[in-house]
């Protein structure tokens, strides 16, 4: 399996514009996470996706931010429009929730600048 | 939601000497997930832990969970530098994760 995929790996873009970050989880797995990383606030939780139904949005900033899973092998986080302070690196996790607790797998991240 | 602390926050030690990185939880743990990530990459599973008392071992890297299970440590002995790295602890079904315990190691 190829992993958890995550595009674009690097995002430079400037402020007030519309950003989209997407993943494609490991085939299979049913949970969905989105993270941010700072070195301010560390990881955090933004929203997390059981069988495409989003569970826990709590961690999701503002209305500026916005989730979607589609399908099982599909998400995009979206933010709109982009500020500075959104500057950060976002991880995209999957896991199968399916049987016995499972290991959760991340993918390699998508570093957004935002100027 | 599940609270976790780390300590320390961040460590630097001599190559070749041994290391505990603690991870404490508010609540009690039904699954607790170590996890190792190099600056700029992804986080790299390391370990998982279930039961009270628990202790699992890969290479030189030991992880246990206390028999209360609100309490893991995880172990580095002869340390390397390539054990440098971020060190993070998560659980809970919304899988949320401690600060971090920075880890370098001085050749």
């Amino acid at each position: 399996d190829a992993g958890v995929i995550q595009s674009p790996r690097h995002e430079v873009t400037e402020m007030g514009q519309e950003v989209t970050l997407r993943c494609k989880p490991i085939s299979g797995h049913n949970s969905l996470f989105w993270y941010r990383q700072t070195m301010m606030r560390g990881l955090e939780l933004l929203i997390y996706f059981n069988n495409n139904v989003p569970i826990d949005d709590s961690g999701m900033p503002e209305d500026r931010f916005s989730a979607k899973m589609p399908n099982a092998s599909f998400s995009t986080l979206k933010i709109q429009p982009s500020e500075p302070r959104d500057s950060a690196v976002y991880f995209c996790a999957s896991r199968d929730d399916g049987g016995a607790r499972e290991t959760q797998y991340f993918g390699p991240g998508t570093r957004l600048l935002v100027l | 939601s599940q609270e976790l602390e780390q300590s320390p926050q961040s460590l630097i030690v001599q190559e070749g000497k041994n290391l505990t990185i603690n991870c404490t939880s508010s609540k009690t743990l039904y699954g607790l997930y170590w996890y190792k990530q190099k600056y700029g990459e992804g986080l790299i599973f390391l370990m998982m832990l279930q039961k009270g008392g628990e202790e699992k071992s890969h290479e030189k890297i030991t992880a246990k969970l206390d028999e209360k299970k609100q309490q893991s440590s995880l172990h580095i002995t002869a340390s390397q530098p390539s054990h440098a790295g971020i060190y993070l602890c998560g659980a809970g079904n919304d899988m949320r994760f401690g600060a971090g315990t920075r880890l370098t190691v001085k050749p």
